[in-house]
């Protein structure tokens, strides 16, 4: 089973600032998918970025940005010029490849609550 | 697009009453995903169906819980005879294709067992 761990429970960031949110996995999968979610308080999950494993390149996405260490398998979220609407909780979030026995099946770790201060 | 529909977003239900939980999904995805947020947790998978069929239930309880996605009509999560633990936020999800891309999420039904 793939496990998805994330070590902060809660973190708090200045505005403008950059803040990293950790992520580490484990599988035996050589191909899969990695993603962070956001959740405000609104409830609503939010894709916010998503890296293929095959591919070397971090992913980003305007002012998010992920380290993908795989050999290591770390995942960390990285947000530049943090806003007020970046509080949330964010999930980090495991997929195997769709070739794959479950390969449609999220596994997501327990979850950072951040806090964007003014 | 109106995006993953859900309701209701609130439910209330006493023990060993039925909860019914709806999900619509984007038009033009026939994949559908519910998951299940307990207090302080992640979500975790419960069940993935597609037009009329059921592909993995792997995640829902052996008991009291059933789901379905009929040819017409919304996707429809069952609890039967609910009990206090089964309160939590159900999310349903939906894909055009399996996997893969990432889900678009609805907002959920909190479920509330008194």
């Amino acid at each position: 089973a793939q496990t998805v761990t994330q070590s902060q429970p809660e973190m708090s960031v200045q505005e403008a600032e950059t803040v990293t949110l950790s992520c580490t996995y484990d599988t035996s999968e050589n191909n899969y998918y990695l993603f962070w979610y956001k959740q405000p308080p609104s409830r609503q999950m939010i894709l916010v970025i998503r890296q293929e494993a095959y591919k070397q390149q971090n992913a980003t996405e305007n002012r998010f940005s992920v380290n993908f260490q795989k050999a290591a398998k770390s995942f960390s979220l990285k947000i530049s010029d943090s806003q007020l609407g970046d509080t949330a909780m964010y999930f980090c979030a495991f997929m195997k490849h769709q070739d794959s026995n479950s390969g449609y099946a999220l596994n997501f770790g327990k979850g950072t609550s951040l806090l964007v201060t003014p | 697009n109106a995006g993953v529909m859900q309701n209701p977003r609130h439910l209330v239900r006493r023990r060993g009453q039925e909860a019914r939980l709806r999900c619509s999904p984007m038009k033009g995805h026939s994949h559908v995903y519910w998951y299940r947020q307990l207090p302080e947790e992640g979500l975790k998978f419960m069940v993935y169906l597609q037009k009329e069929n059921i592909i993995d239930e792997s995640g829902m309880p052996k008991e009291r819980f059933s789901a379905e996605f009929p040819k017409e009509g919304p996707s429809i999560l069952r609890i039967q005879q609910v009990v206090r633990g089964d309160s939590a936020a159900y999310f349903c999800a939906s894909s055009p294709i399996r996997g893969g891309y990432g889900y678009t999420f609805g907002s959920g039904t909190r479920l509330t067992v008194v």
